[in-house]
Formats: structure tokens, sequence, C-alpha cells
């Protein structure tokens, strides 16, 4: 069965520090992948996704995402934190019918 | 343009009480998920729907959780005898080109 795994349930970084944030994903063929954030009280926004297209993907808010098939990883990072990137981050797979696998979140801290 | 909407955006129910949550995804989308978000089970997956027939109800906890979705448009979720671990966030998406917008959430608490 596909399973998603978020390494670090909680992260801290100092604002202008970089931020990474690790996905591993199990799967026997390599799926959609998706970043997803959510702050408090909203529903989740896509910030990126990889479909096999280019295995460095850009999204929004200056983070990016790297596919690494042989880490079977999809880490998710941004070169300089802002105190406003302060959320909960969700790395999924997709799996049947496209329904989402969610990892179990990260939620990231920005301090000044 | 209009994204996904939810309603109630918070519902407060006795034990033993029904509950109906309605989505109206976007436009045009014929797919639509539903999702629950809870403390200890992290965000999993409940319905899909593609059209108004659920090829994958795989989701549903139990017999107690129903979903429909009439007119290629509006979905209702409804829980029946509300339990107090039915206390979560649930979340709707509609999808097109294999991304999914989500709504704000329902946030149902059963006491």
């Amino acid at each position: 069965a596909q399973s998603v795994t978020q390494l670090g349930s909680h992260v801290s970084v100092s604002e202008g520090a970089l931020v990474l944030l690790r996905c591993n994903y199990s799967s026997s063929v390599p799926p959609y992948l998706f970043w997803y954030v959510q702050y408090p009280n909203q529903g989740l926004q896509l910030l990126l996704k990889y479909t096999s297209a280019a295995t460095l993907v850009k999204g929004i808010n200056g983070f990016e995402a790297e596919f690494k098939k042989s880490e079977t990883s999809f880490h998710l990072t941004k070169p300089s934190a802002h105190m406003s990137d302060a959320a909960e981050y969700f790395c999924a797979g997709s799996g049947g019918y496209n329904k989402l696998i969610f990892g179990a979140g990260t939620r990231l801290a920005v301090h000044p | 343009g209009a994204g996904v909407s939810q309603s109630p955006r918070y519902k407060v129910a006795k034990r033993g009480q029904d509950v109906a949550l309605r989505c109206d995804p976007i436009s045009g989308h014929t797919a639509l998920y539903w999702y629950r978000q809870s403390l200890g089970q992290g965000l999993e997956f409940l319905i899909y729907f593609q059209g108004n027939s659920a090829p994958d109800k795989s989701g549903l906890p139990s017999d107690r959780f129903s979903a429909e979705r009439t007119g290629g448009s509006v979905s209702t979720l409804t829980i029946q005898r509300t339990q107090q671990e039915d206390s979560a966030v649930y979340l709707c998406a509609s999808s097109a080109y294999n991304e999914q917008f989500f709504g704000p959430g329902t946030r149902l608490t059963v006491l």
C-alpha cells in the first residue's frame, strides 16, 4: 500500500534561514506528489506538485521540491524563511482515483 | 473566481444527533473528494465522487457515514448518531487536471 512519511512533526527555523521539510513516499510506481500548506482555520493550499515532467519543481512563495527516485524522497525547501511561512505543511501522494494520501504534517515555526 | 465553499463552518452537535455537512465545489469540476482531519488520525480520505457516482467509498469509517452528490455539483456528507470520535474538521475538495482545490472545512464538535 502506498504511504507518505514526513520526518519531524515540528521544525523551527530563524527568519532568513533555510527551510527543509522532509517527505518520503512508498510506492512501486512514482506517483504524483504534492506539498500543501495549511494556515490556522483554513483549508489546504497547494504549494507545488510533481507529475513526472521535471524532477525539480518550483512552487508558490519561493518553495521548491526535488523528486529523487533513488531515495523515494520529495523534500520541500525554501532558501530563506519568512515569518509568514509559519504554518503546517503536508506532503501527499496520489492513490487510486487520484485521492490524496497524506503524511502526518510538519508544523513550521519561524522565529525572529 | 469562486472557490470551494463549505457550510456550516462550525457545528456543535450533541452525541446521538444527525448532522449534514455541505460542499459547493468549483463550477465545472466533476471530481469531488471528502477528507477528515483529526488530531489522532491526521488527514484521511473519506469518499470520492465522479459526477453523481461514488466509485470509491473506502474511507468512510462506519455505516453511520454517508454522502451524496446531486446535479454533479453540491455534495452533502451526513453523519448519523454522532459520536465524540466524529469530532474533526471535514474538508471537501474539487478537482481538475490532477489538482485538488480545498474548501475551508467544517469543524464538527460532538459533545
